[in-house]
């Protein structure tokens, strides 16, 4: 079945130490890849997305993802975290070839950052 | 910066009654959406809405559901009897030229009693 999985429920780091969270996509073509945040009473922040082109993907507030075909994966990854980057995480996905424009979801990763 | 804006933060409301959520996208976008999110599970997708029809919709927008775009700023959702399983938190998302780049409200969370 076609679906988006964040292994990760909950993740605890440090501040300044380096994050990653991962997403594993499962579809017979690479879909558009996306990362959004959200922080407590706040509505769904876009941080990246990738369509094609270079894998590395630059983002907002010092975020980075990168798209590995070969592991169907689209990490998202901060090299030092800051308290304020404490949210839920979540990795989504638009199907690109079922003229669609929905985004499908996964579970989301909950970070906690502490001092 | 312009952002999507979602009334009421918080509905509590009686099985069976009537809710009407509301949503203001951002004043340039085409395409419309409504997602939601029960407590501990995924945000899933609702329906999307572009040139004043749906476009598309999930098993989950049944009869009961509606959404409307009654003037040239709102979009609405309305969810005609509620159930005790429609409490979730709701969101409102829109988009402009690039469907996929879909720019959400903060929600409206929805509590049938």
């Amino acid at each position: 079945a076609q679906s988006v999985t964040q292994p990760d429920i909950h993740i605890t780091v440090s501040e300044g130490a380096s994050l990653e969270l991962r997403c594993n996509y499962s579809y017979g073509a690479t879909p558009y890849l996306f990362w959004y945040v959200q922080s407590p009473g706040q509505g769904l922040q876009l941080l990246l997305k990738y369509f094609s082109g270079d894998t590395l993907v630059q983002g907002i507030k010092g975020f980075e993802a990168e798209f590995k075909r070969s592991q169907s994966s689209f990490n998202l990854r901060k090299p030092s975290v800051h308290w304020s980057d404490a949210a839920e995480y979540f990795c989504a996905v638009v199907h690109p070839e079922g003229n669609t424009d929905k985004l499908i979801f996964g579970t989301g990763t909950r970070l906690q950052v502490f001092p | 910066e312009p952002e999507v804006t979602q009334t009421p933060s918080h509905q509590v409301t009686q099985m069976g009654q009537e809710v009407i959520l509301r949503c203001v996208p951002i004043s340039n976008h085409l395409y419309f959406y409504w997602y939601r999110q029960i407590l501990g599970q995924k945000v899933e997708f609702l329906v999307s809405f572009y040139n004043n029809e749906i476009s598309e919709k999930s098993e989950i927008f049944d009869d009961q559901f509606s959404v409307e775009r009654p003037d040239g700023s709102n979009f609405t959702l309305k969810i005609r009897s509620t159930k005790l399983e429609d409490s979730a938190m709701y969101f409102c998302a829109s988009s402009g030229y690039s469907t996929y780049e879909q720019y959400f409200g903060p929600g409206t969370r929805l509590t049938v009693t």
